[in-house]
């Protein structure tokens, strides 16, 4: 069945990176985005950005710009996130969401991996 | 980008109706189709419920509608269920080509 497998959780040292992956499965990879969008505990959704799964191109919001690394491997159907100089505030859960391109809504997501910074 | 604004929570008993309100601006809600809502339980991912303004996706019960007026879109649960108990959000494409979320609404059922 469709869905988006996500990679397992991390815990990082603030200033560190974190990369986070989605495997797109029973889906061709083509003809969609792939969202990120996370939630710190206890708080609501927050958008990160976007990957167009055809051409690469990015779309990160602007609270991340500089900061967010959305790429993906076709050959593997994964997409990635990588975001850097974490803080205690990047502590959340990290979700994917497919997107048909230009339908602007989420109807897979994934399960979400649990970041967590902490010195 | 400011978060689209929804009330904290909003309650009823089984079989009552709920509304659920998002407030944007004339630069998102107010100006696209694009809002769709968002259902997630305690511990879950989150759901798709409705997509522009108020369509239903395959499986989601007709009890769930959405509609739209200015800049605030509202989604309404008729015949509430135990089931039905989860957070809500909505989110709006922006004329930045960005997203924005609803602060999102806890749904109770008595």
């Amino acid at each position: 069945q469709v869905q988006l497998v996500q990679s397992g959780a991390e815990v990082k040292k603030p200033g560190a990176s974190v990369k986070v992956s989605c495997k797109a499965s029973g889906y061709t990879f083509f003809g969609y985005h792939i969202h990120w969008v996370r939630q710190a505990p206890g708080q609501g959704l927050e958008w990160m950005g976007c990957i167009n799964g055809d051409t690469g191109v990015t779309n990160p919001a602007q609270k991340f710009q500089g900061r967010v690394t959305m790429t993906r491997d076709t050959s593997i159907w994964s997409v990635y996130m990588e975001l850097s100089s974490l803080t205690s505030d990047d502590t959340a859960l990290y979700y994917c969401a497919r997107e048909a391109t230009r339908t602007f809504y989420m109807d897979v997501w994934g399960k979400g991996t649990t970041v967590t910074v902490s010195s | 980008q400011s978060a689209l604004t929804q009330p904290p929570s909003v309650s009823g008993s089984p079989g009552q109706s709920v509304t659920v309100s998002c407030t944007g601006s004339s630069s998102d809600v107010g100006r696209y189709n694009f809002v769709s809502w968002y259902q997630q339980p305690p511990g879950a991912a989150p759901k798709l419920v409705i997509y522009e303004v108020s369509n239903r996706p395959s499986g989601v019960p007709d009890r769930f509608s959405g509609s739209k007026s200015g800049n605030t879109a509202s989604l309404t649960i008729s015949g509430l269920q135990a089931e039905d108990e989860a957070n809500y959000y909505c989110t709006s494409y922006t004329s930045s080509n960005r997203y924005v979320f609803g602060t999102g609404t806890q749904v109770t059922v008595l």
